[in-house]
């Protein structure tokens, strides 16, 4: 079964830092990943995804996001990050059967902007 | 761009009552949604797929006839939360495929959400 972890909980940032969030999957085959943010009290909203081809894949609201088969890796990025980037960020790994198309995701880091 | 509605965005419930919440696709059709299940400061967990026109798939653990869902139409799917508890309290969040999407692409659209709080 496909798992995703983000080793952390927590990260507080000043604003206009940059910003890596972390996120490392487990899963046997070519995984689609999605990095979704979380305002408090609401629903998600999808920030970037990669199916295939071009590794580093931009988003919206300024993020990015590398895949690394390597490492198994989906770290997602900002150069600068704004007071409003602060929120909830998951990342997620859908199984690419045909038919299953479950997301499963990870625990989560909340972002702390700092003045 | 697509947009998946919850009614109703919070509801508090005497114990033993049920609720229903609803997941709307706005703008387009869904013949796939999926509930989840938010525990604060915890990530989504999936309870259901809920396919229009037949059964809802229940995850492991799922009490089925715990929570009901229906899947009317492909713009609208039901959850209802029978004879709820304190436990029971928690954020459901529904997302939609959009029909025209490519199944195995997983690019869902999720809605804002339904607090519930049983008392």
């Amino acid at each position: 079964a496909q798992s995703v972890t983000q080793p952390d909980i927590h990260i507080t940032v000043s604003e206009g830092a940059s910003l890596e969030l972390r996120c490392n999957y487990s899963y046997g085959a070519t995984p689609y990943l999605f990095w979704y943010v979380q305002s408090p009290g609401q629903g998600l909203q999808l920030l970037l995804k990669y199916f295939s081809g071009d590794t580093l894949v931009q988003g919206i609201k300024g993020f990015e996001a590398e895949f690394k088969r390597s490492q198994s890796s989906f770290n997602l990025r900002k150069p600068s990050v704004h007071w409003s980037d602060a929120a909830e960020y998951f990342c997620a790994v859908g199984i690419s059967n045909f038919g299953n198309e479950k997301l499963t995701f990870g625990t989560g880091t909340r972002l702390t902007i700092i003045p | 761009g697509a947009v998946v509605s919850q009614h109703p965005s919070w509801v508090i419930c005497k114990s033993g009552t049920s609720v229903k919440i609803e997941c709307r696709s706005l703008d387009f059709q869904a013949t796939t949604m999926f509930w989840y299940r938010q525990f604060p400061k915890q990530s989504l967990m999936l309870m259901a797929t809920s396919n229009e026109g037949s059964k809802a798939t229940y995850e492991q653990g799922v009490e089925k006839d715990k929570f009901l869902i229906n899947h009317a139409s492909l713009t609208l799917s039901t959850l209802t939360v029978t004879s709820a508890h304190p436990e029971d309290s928690s954020f459901y969040i529904c997302s939609a495929r959009e029909v025209r999407v490519p199944m195995n692409t997983g690019e869902l659209f999720f809605g804002e959400g339904s607090r519930l709080t049983v008392l």
